[in-house]
Formats: C-alpha cells, sequence, structure tokens
C-alpha cells in the first residue's frame, strides 16, 4: 500500500526557535498533501492545503507567517512551525492524496515546546 | 460550528459483540463520507466509506449504514476484537476529490477480551 512518511516523529524545542517537519509520499507522486493539528481529545483539524510548486492555502486563524508550508516537490512537503511557543506543542500531521483521489496519512510528528 | 459530530467520546464493548459508533452531520452538501481508525501516535488510517449514493456498505467485519434525511451515519464492527481498541474518526467531504475533508471529534473503543 502508499505509505507516507513523516520525519521527526517527535521533536522537543525551546521556546523562540523554529522546527521543520517532513512529510514525504514514499511510493506515489502527490500534488497535494494536507496538513493538520491534533489537539487532546480533539478531531484532526485542517491547518492547510499544501500545493506542489504553489503557495498553500491557509485555513482560517491559521497563521501563515507563523507555520509556513513549502511542498517543493511531488514528494515532499515541510511545515516549518517558526519562533515557537509553548501553546504550539501539539501533534501535526500531513497526508497525501494520491491520484485516484486516496488520502494517505503519516505517521505524525509530535512537537514539544519548552 | 462542528460540521461532523461523534457525541460518544469513548465506548466500551465486549469482545465478539457489536461495536456501534455513530457519527451526525449538518452539512448537506457532503455525499461522502469515510471511517478512519487512528492509534496513539500513529496516523489515521483509512477503515471504510460510503458515497451518498449509498445506504449501506460493507468490508468484513466493517459495515457503515448512511441515513441521509437524518444526516447520520454508523459504523459497526461485528464482531469486536481487542485489536479494534483504537480511536475511530468519522470524516465527510463534497465530493470524492477529497478536498477540505472534515473530522469528527472520534470516538474511542475499547473491546475487553
Amino acid at each position: 500500500g502508499a505509505v507516507v512518511s513523516q520525519h521527526p516523529s517527535r521533536v522537543i524545542c525551546k521556546s523562540g526557535t523554529s522546527v521543520k517537519i517532513e512529510c514525504r509520499s514514499l511510493d506515489f507522486q502527490a500534488t497535494t498533501m494536507f496538513w493538520y493539528r491534533q489537539f487532546p481529545k480533539k478531531s484532526l483539524m485542517l491547518m492547510a492545503t499544501s500545493n506542489e510548486g504553489s503557495k498553500a492555502t491557509y485555513e482560517q486563524g491559521v497563521e501563515k507567517d507563523k507555520f509556513l508550508i513549502n511542498h517543493a516537490s511531488l514528494t515532499l512537503s515541510t511545515l516549518t512551525v517558526t519562533s515557537a511557543h509553548p501553546e504550539d506543542s501539539s501533534f501535526y500531521i500531513c497526508s497525501a492524496r494520491r491520484n485516484t483521489g486516496e488520502l494517505f496519512f503519516g505517521e505524525g510528528s509530535r512537537l514539544t515546546v519548552l | 460550528d462542528q460540521q461532523v459530530k461523534q457525541n460518544s467520546p469513548s465506548l466500551s464493548v465486549q469482545e465478539g459483540r457489536i461495536s456501534i459508533l455513530n457519527c451526525d452531520y449538518t452539512n448537506s452538501m457532503f455525499d461522502y463520507f469515510l471511517w478512519y481508525k487512528k492509534y496513539p501516535a500513529e496516523g489515521p488510517t483509512f477503515l471504510i466509506s460510503i458515497s451518498s449514493i449509498k445506504d449501506k456498505n460493507e468490508d468484513g467485519r466493517f459495515t457503515v449504514f448512511l441515513n441521509k434525511s437524518a444526516k447520520h451515519l454508523s459504523l459497526h464492527i461485528v464482531p469486536s476484537q481487542p485489536g479494534d481498541s483504537a480511536v475511530y474518526f468519522c470524516a465527510a467531504s463534497v465530493g470524492t476529490s477529497y478536498d477540505k475533508v472534515i473530522f469528527g471529534p472520534g470516538t474511542s473503543l475499547s473491546v475487553i477480551p
């Protein structure tokens, strides 16, 4: 089956630093990838849609300068949390859409900001 | 306003019995519905889906029922197994292009041996 990989799976950083999370589709090309954030006991909240070769589309309420998304190739999208603060601590998940329309999710990345 | 609702945050079921997970939605434009299963610290994995032109879809032990008039769907797992213990997310989209799939808050299922 299709595999989407996220790296790192866990990251701890100091407040004020930036953290980059990678999302790779390992066996298919994905023109569209999605980034979600999951709060404890809450649903997956769509943050942004990442389109290869163009700017990401952010959902209402998501700061685009805070959460930088780059989709430089058909197999890689990155989410950079800039100037991270403790309230940014969360579980971030990406998904990649195959040309058949199916969504495949990464394993998620747990970010802890101290 | 939550467009996809799962009103039971948790559910416990005895092994071998039926698990019924419920989901309600408010947006009448949704016409494609999905269930995802998620283990802790892992990404969700697709379980089963249903299009609005159907009212039932079955895959092994998993059956999804859709009642469009009530804007309600349910996932039945029978017989339930301990390995089914996970969080189940109901999700909905407009069309099958998977643009902006909206997730419910999830129901944590515990299957007791």
